[in-house]
C-alpha cells in the first residue's frame, strides 16, 4: 500500500525567509502533485511532476521530484503572508487510479 | 475555464436520511473521484469511476454508494446518513492519462 509522508506538518515562518517542505512516498511512482488549500476552500493545483528530475517553478514556489529517492520537495523562497495555507503532496499510485495524499503542511507566514 | 462543479456548498441533513451529493465536470474527463477530508485524517478516497457505469471502491466505501450514468456526472450517495459522515466532501476528475486532477469546491456536510 502506497504511503505518503509529509514533513513538517506545521511550519511557522517569518516573511522573507526560505524553507522546504518534504514529501516522501513508499512505492514506485513517477507522478506527483502539489496542491494548496486555503481554509474552508478546495484544492488548488500548484504543480504536476511527471518524471525523475522534474523541476517546476511558479513565483516563490519551486517543486522537484527525485523518483529514485521517492522524494519531492516544495521550496519556498522569500516567503510572504499570502503564501499562508495548507500544502498537500499527492502521489499517483499507477494503474489503480488512486491518488494518495500526504497529511498536509500548515504554513503560516508571519510579518 | 475548466470546472468541476459540486451542487451544494453546505448541507445539513438528519440521521437516517438518504443524501445525494452531485458532481459535474465539463472537461470530458474519463476518471472521477470522491474524497472526504477530515481534520487529522487528511483526504481519503471513497469511490472512483474510470468510465460511465463503472465504479471502484476506494479506501473507505462503507456507508456510501455512487452512480455514474453520464460521463460528466458522478453522484455520491449516503444510503442512511450518520453523524460520523459529517465531513468535507471533495469531487475530482482527471483525464485518462491522469495528468492532473481537478477538484471541485467541496461540499461541507453536517449530519445531525
Amino acid at each position: 500500500e502506497l504511503k505518503v509522508e509529509q514533513n513538517p506538518l506545521f511550519l511557522s515562518m517569518q516573511e522573507g525567509k526560505n524553507y522546504t517542505i518534504y514529501c516522501n512516498y513508499s512505492t514506485t511512482s513517477d507522478r506527483l502533485y502539489w496542491y494548496r488549500q486555503d481554509p474552508g476552500k478546495s484544492l488548488e493545483s500548484l504543480f504536476v511532476l511527471l518524471s525523475n528530475g522534474a523541476v517546476k517553478q511558479e513565483g516563490r514556489l519551486m517543486a522537484s521530484l527525485d523518483t529514485k529517492a521517492r522524494l519531492s520537495t516544495l521550496h519556498i523562497t522569500a516567503a510572504v503572508h499570502d503564501l499562508s495555507a495548507t500544502y498537500f503532496c499527492a502521489v499517483d499510485g499507477g494503474s489503480n487510479y488512486k491518488l494518495t495524499f500526504g497529511k498536509g503542511t500548515l504554513l503560516t507566514v508571519n510579518p | 475555464d475548466v470546472k468541476v462543479t459540486q451542487s451544494s456548498r453546505y448541507l445539513v441533513k438528519r440521521t437516517g436520511e438518504k443524501v445525494f451529493l452531485e458532481c459535474v465536470q465539463d472537461m470530458d474527463h474519463e476518471n472521477m473521484f470522491w474524497y472526504r477530508q477530515d481534520p487529522g485524517l487528511g483526504l481519503r478516497l471513497i469511490y472512483f469511476s474510470y468510465d460511465v457505469k463503472m465504479k471502484e471502491k476506494g479506501d473507505i466505501p462503507e456507508g456510501y454508494s455512487v452512480s455514474r450514468e453520464k460521463k460528466e456526472r458522478f453522484s455520491l450517495i449516503l444510503e442512511s446518513a450518520s453523524t460520523n459522515q459529517t465531513s468535507m466532501y471533495l469531487c475530482a476528475s482527471s483525464p485518462m492519462d491522469r495528468v492532473g486532477y481537478t477538484f471541485g469546491s467541496g461540499t461541507r456536510l453536517t449530519v445531525v
